[in-house]
């Protein structure tokens, strides 16, 4: 069965913390690997990956996956109290997305 | 439009009532999914159209679940004669890609309908 794990499920850090949050996968058709952030709306984009070791990077935020340990982790540096979310991993597998069920973010002044 | 949008945003529904929630994708995107997120849980996969192509409806929980898209735009998902495990929030994402030509599934999200049964 396809599953997606994230961790920590929360994490409650002060602004200006760096934070690692966690994805591990196990799929039969891996295509790619996407991190969305969910506020109390709607999922917004965030990083698609799909090769190893390759990161990407949006201002404070990055991402980067490896292939061989199947996982990847998102990177906020210098959190400020609007980072606080729900961060969601997901594994592209074709026609579908499979979720994890997310870490909840919760930045402090 | 400029986003995915979906209607009604909240609904609350008696124990037996039919419902029907609608999106709106993206203009011009080809593909469309609707996801179920409980709460507190990741959204999980319901049914996928290419166009108006319903290529994979896997995830439907039950035969109370009923998608459609007739002209490969607006989208709707019929619930019958709900039940209370029904309550969750349903959200719909399209892209523009067709997903099985190898190229990566960007999937854009609206804001959900939370729907409540009684």
């Amino acid at each position: 069965e396809d599953k997606v794990v994230q961790s920590p499920l929360s994490l409650v850090v002060h602004e200006g913390d760096t934070v690692t949050l966690n994805c591990s996968y196990e799929v039969t058709n891996f295509r790619s690997l996407l991190w969305y952030k969910q506020e109390k709306k709607a999922p917004t984009f965030l990083f698609m990956l799909t090769s190893s070791g390759i990161e990407k990077k949006s201002g404070r935020l990055s991402s980067i996956l490896d292939k061989k340990e199947l996982s990847s982790i998102l990177n906020i540096t210098a959190t400020q109290t609007g980072d606080s979310a729900i961060y969601l991993c997901a594994v592209d597998i074709t026609d579908k997305l499979i979720f994890g069920t997310g870490t909840r973010l919760q930045v402090f002044p | 439009g400029a986003g995915v949008s979906q209607s009604p945003r909240y609904k609350v529904a008696k124990r037996g009532q039919d419902v029907a929630l609608r999106c709106d994708p993206i203009s011009g995107h080809v593909s469309l999914f609707w996801y179920q997120q409980a709460l507190g849980q990741g959204p999980e996969f319901l049914t996928y159209f290419q166009n108006e192509a319903q290529l994979d409806k896997s995830g439907l929980p039950s035969d109370r679940f009923f998608a459609e898209r007739p002209e490969g735009s607006v989208s709707t998902l019929k619930i019958q004669r709900t039940q209370q495990e029904d309550s969750a929030v349903y959200l719909c994402a399209s892209s523009s890609t067709y997903t099985l030509a190898g190229v990566g599934n960007e999937q854009y999200f609206g804001p959900g309908t939370r729907l409540t049964v009684t």
